[in-house]
């Protein structure tokens, strides 16, 4: 899988959008990028994923770039419960069989008031 | 996600001591896993179920056992327990799907159990 570089930690008044970004790259035509934040002991969280296209949920936006080496992840409106870590990965489409999810070291996104 | 639940959420035992955690999952999701959290290591896989029938090892899988007793509950067992499992354990749930001939197979986390090994 394709390595992916983020920035350590952010900051984000709340009620802004928060723009998480994510370098990968490296990544293959056949990888997925998805993203996951994890809440301090809790269970990580799935936020969303995409392949070429942005996407868009009720949680954020995926923006990647045309080239795929980058992406951005936007919280429209953060709110203090939106601090948390966020990860960046990149996984393969594979059909069938079965790949780890593998969790960097992410970026530690703090949401003030 | 309240699909995925682990029980109990906070454990603590003592060495040599055999443990269950459980794991049941509302998704109707045919794979499972369990992965353990140490500070500073991330996320490590123990075991992981494609279905009923079929148990993998994941990198971490030496002291620890698993069950999958339905296609909705997966047990992770330690046979004796010692201090360095002392960790947060997570199940997870996954359910693959083809999308424009790509497949994506989406992980959903339970809350995790923490458990502490004197």
């Amino acid at each position: 899988d394709a390595k992916t570089t983020q920035p350590p930690s952010m900051d984000c008044a709340e009620g802004r959008a928060a723009n998480l970004p994510c370098n990968h790259s490296t990544i293959s035509g056949n990888e997925y990028v998805y993203w996951y934040r994890q809440i301090h002991s809790q269970g990580p969280q799935y936020i969303i994923h995409g392949l070429k296209n942005n996407e868009t949920n009720e949680m954020a936006s995926l923006i990647i770039t045309e080239d795929r080496k980058s992406s951005t992840l936007i919280l429209p409106h953060a709110t203090l419960r939106d601090t948390a870590v966020y990860y960046c990965i990149v996984r393969v489409a594979r059909l069938g069989g079965f790949q780890k999810l593998v969790f960097g070291t992410g970026t530690r996104l703090l949401v003030s008031p | 996600d309240a699909d995925v639940t682990q029980t109990p959420r906070n454990r603590i035992t003592k060495t040599g001591k055999r443990i269950m955690l459980e794991c049941s999952q509302t998704k109707g999701h045919d794979r499972m896993y369990w992965y353990r959290q140490d500070p500073g290591l991330g996320l490590r896989l123990i075991y992981y179920s494609f279905d009923v029938k079929d148990i993998n090892k994941g990198e971490i899988s030496d002291g620890y056992s698993v069950s999958r007793q339905a296609q909705a509950k997966f047990s992770l067992s330690l046979e004796s327990a010692i201090p360095n499992q002392t960790a947060l354990y997570f199940c997870a749930t996954s359910d693959p799907s083809l999308s424009g001939g790509f497949s994506t197979d989406t992980q959903y986390f339970g809350p995790g159990t923490r458990l502490t090994v004197l």
